[in-house]
């Protein structure tokens, strides 16, 4: 494993209540993504990092922010969850600009 | 946003036989990644290729690079029982950035004995 650790692993929640996924990484590396898993669309991009208070917008990025505040950590909020959000996230990290390595994964429902 | 044409969506084959799946893009992509998942786990990197015409293997897996920059193919030999999951063939576009993927849409793979 490339150690990434998400947390939740699994969430149910609220339509229209806030909720933060949080990826923690101990390889030190530099890039942070955050992805989403839907049947029939693969993987898609929401925002990733590139270092301390670096970010920017993926794909799919609407309602949804991040925070990374250090090295470690890269925080997904979904501001006001909707039920087109239930998905399953997942976190990424990498050191170049290539090879991506995947968390466990968070498995969200909105109800 | 673009995506990946992953193709066959789904197969069945026997332990013991050669199985193989392609992906194809509109697009020029620089790097092409090949991954496996398990079912409740995240993807595993199986094979990277970065330059075009590329034949890379990993074990009994072996990956190219098509020439054109646009399709990429995996191919498993004697698949065993183990070989079951997901494959998704991810492309990058622009180098010099974060890793940025698209992925294909997967090719689920299940073995019978």
């Amino acid at each position: 494993d490339a150690g990434i650790t998400q947390s939740p692993r699994h969430k149910v929640t609220e339509t229209g209540t806030p909720v933060t996924l949080r990826c923690h990484q101990t390889e030190n590396h530099r890039y942070m993504y955050w992805y989403r898993q839907d049947p029939g669309h693969g993987l898609r991009l929401i925002h990733y990092s590139y270092g301390v208070k670096d970010t920017d917008k993926g794909e799919v990025s609407d309602g949804y922010s991040v925070s990374r505040s250090k090295t470690e950590d890269f925080l997904l909020t979904l501001e006001s969850a909707t039920s087109s959000q239930t998905s399953v996230y997942f976190c990424a990290i990498s050191e170049g600009q290539v090879e991506a390595f995947f968390g466990q994964g968070t498995r969200l429902t909105v109800v | 946003g673009q995506q990946l044409n992953q193709s066959p969506q789904s197969m069945f084959i026997q332990e013991g036989e050669d199985v193989s799946m392609n992906c194809t893009s509109s697009s020029i992509f620089n790097t092409w990644l090949w991954y496996k998942q398990d079912p409740g786990e995240g993807p595993v990197l199986l094979i990277a290729l970065y330059k075009a015409g590329e034949l890379t293997s990993n074990g009994r897996l072996t990956a190219q690079f098509g020439i054109t920059r646009k399709d990429s193919f995996l191919n498993i030999s004697a698949s065993i029982p183990s070989d079951v999951g997901i494959y998704f063939c991810a492309g990058q576009l622009n180098p010099g950035t974060a890793s940025k993927l698209t992925f294909g849409t997967g090719t689920r793979l299940q073995v019978t004995l």
